[in-house]
């Protein structure tokens, strides 16, 4: 199965700041299409995941442009600008390029 | 509005069945590819099956740790998909949700004797 790592585990930011989050595949998580399945969720607390971005940097219906996601092949970042207190939770991304698809372990975003 | 409500969760003690549902409402379900995905109490998320929409046959797959095991099934005229889950296994404790670009509220599942 693909292993998607995630960093940081924990992400201290300030209210109004930016943060960056990386996930690295095991492999690459270009599809044969061309198309590159990796998605980006935001689990609030006490919620469930929500989709944030899908195939590295497209913002689903609602998500504001404070988020933006970008990379390639087997590294990727999710951004977020001007963070604001409802951006706090439980960050994960998925890759579907490959069977199964598989999680990265997450990354808390919090209050510095 | 979307909307996807699991129900059936519970504590069950291991060996035993338990049957999820996904009732859904506000989008397509007809042609949507439905998924479970669990979430185990240290907040890991692992995707465990899919089921395809009916142009696709309603073709299924699973996770290798619930193969043999887990059935998802799904009635698009009830706009509802299942899971069965048999032989339940202590490490299946986990919340369980249902899935399509949107999630729902998920249902926890406890196995345990």
């Amino acid at each position: 199965d693909v292993v998607m790592t995630q960093t940081p585990v924990s992400l201290p930011v300030s209210l109004g700041g930016q943060a960056s989050i990386s996930c690295r595949s095991s492999q690459s998580l270009v599809h044969s299409n061309g198309n590159t399945y990796l998605h980006w969720y935001l689990q609030k607390p006490g919620q469930s995941p929500q989709l944030l971005i899908y195939r590295v940097s497209n913002r689903f219906s609602g998500v504001p442009d404070r988020f933006s996601g970008s990379g390639s092949g087997t590294d990727f970042t999710l951004k977020i600008s001007r963070v604001e207190p409802e951006d706090l939770g439980d960050y994960y991304c998925l890759q579907s390029t490959h069977f199964p698809p598989t999680f990265g372990s997450g990354t808390k975003l919090e209050i510095k | 509005e979307v909307q996807l409500v699991e129900t059936g969760g519970g504590l069950v003690q291991p060996g035993k069945s338990l049957k999820l549902t996904c009732a859904t409402s506000g989008f397509t379900f007809s042609t949507a590819w439905m998924h479970w995905v669990r979430q185990s109490p240290d907040k890991r998320l692992e995707w465990i099956a899919r089921i395809k929409d009916k142009s696709n046959n309603y073709a299924t797959d699973y996770v290798e740790s619930v193969k043999g095991r887990f059935t998802i099934s799904r009635d698009d005229s009830k706009s509802s998909v299942y899971l069965q889950m048999n032989s339940l296994k202590e490490e299946d404790t986990a919340t369980y949700y249902c899935t399509t670009d949107y999630w729902g509220q998920g249902v926890m599942v406890t196995v345990s004797s």
